[in-house]
C-alpha cells in the first residue's frame, strides 16, 4: 500500500504554545489529505479535509483559527495547533488519498500531550 | 441513528476459530466500503476494500449487502496476531470523506 509519514510521532508542549504536525505522502501524490483526532477508546473524528492549493474544509465544531491547515504541495500537508491547551491532548492522524483511487492511507499518527 | 454502526465487542475467540463481524450503514447511496484494522495506539491500516461481488484475501472475506445496508468481515483460522480493532468504513460519495464506525474489538487467545 501507499506510504504516508507523519512528524513528529509524539510531542509534549506547554499550554499556550503552538505545535506543527507534518503529513507527507512518500510514494504518491495526494491531492486530498484528511486530518483526524482520536481520543482514548473512541473512534476517529474527522477534523478537516485539506485540498492542495486551496483552503481546508473544516468539520462542524472544529475551530479553523485554532487548527491551521496548510496543503502547499501534492505531498505535504501541515496541521498547526495554536495556543494549545490540555484538552487538545490527543492522537492526531492524517490520511491521504492516492490520486484517482478511493482508498485512504493513514500516517502513523502524532501523540500530542499539552501540560 | 449513526451513519455507521458496529458492535463494539470485544469478541473473545480461541486460536483457529472463525469469527464474523457485521456493520450497518444508514446512507443507501453510499459508494464504497472498507475494512480497516487498528492496533492499540496505532494508526488504522487498510485491510480490504469491499466490493459488491464480495472479495476474499487469504483468511479474510468481505461481503456487501446493499439491500440490507450491511457489510461483513469473516476471519477464518484466527491467529493471535489478528487481535485488534476492526473499523468498518463507508464512503458516502465517491472520493469524499470517509465515515468510520466505532470499531469492533477482537481478542484471539491461545
Amino acid at each position: 500500500g501507499a506510504v504516508v509519514s507523519q512528524h513528529p510521532s509524539w510531542v509534549i508542549c506547554k499550554s499556550g504554545t503552538s505545535v506543527k504536525i507534518e503529513c507527507r505522502s512518500l510514494d504518491f501524490q495526494a491531492t486530498t489529505m484528511f486530518w483526524y483526532r482520536q481520543f482514548p477508546k473512541q473512534s476517529l473524528m474527522l477534523m478537516a479535509t485539506s485540498n492542495e492549493g486551496s483552503k481546508a474544509t473544516y468539520e462542524q465544531g472544529v475551530e479553523k483559527d485554532k487548527f491551521l491547515i496548510n496543503h502547499a504541495s501534492l505531498t505535504l500537508s501541515t496541521l498547526t495547533v495554536t495556543s494549545a491547551h490540555p484538552e487538545d491532548s490527543s492522537f492526531y492522524i492524517c490520511s491521504a488519498r492516492d490520486g484517482g483511487r478511493d482508498e485512504q492511507y493513514f500516517g502513523p499518527g502524532t501523540r500530542l500531550t499539552v501540560t | 441513528r449513526k451513519e455507521v454502526e458496529q458492535d463494539p465487542g470485544p469478541f473473545n475467540v480461541p486460536e483457529g476459530a472463525t469469527v464474523a463481524f457485521n456493520c450497518t450503514y444508514s446512507n443507501s447511496a453510499s459508494q464504497s466500503f472498507f475494512w480497516y484494522r487498528q492496533d492499540c495506539r496505532k494508526e488504522p491500516k487498510l485491510l480490504m476494500s469491499v466490493y459488491s461481488s464480495g472479495n476474499e484475501d487469504g483468511r479474510f472475506t468481505a461481503q456487501l449487502n446493499r439491500a440490507s445496508q450491511y457489510i461483513s468481515l469473516l476471519i477464518r483460522d484466527s491467529k493471535l496476531s489478528d487481535s485488534a480493532t476492526y473499523l468498518c468504513v463507508v464512503n458516502p460519495s465517491f472520493r469524499q470523506k470517509l465515515v468510520f464506525g466505532t470499531g469492533t474489538r477482537l481478542l484471539v487467545s491461545p
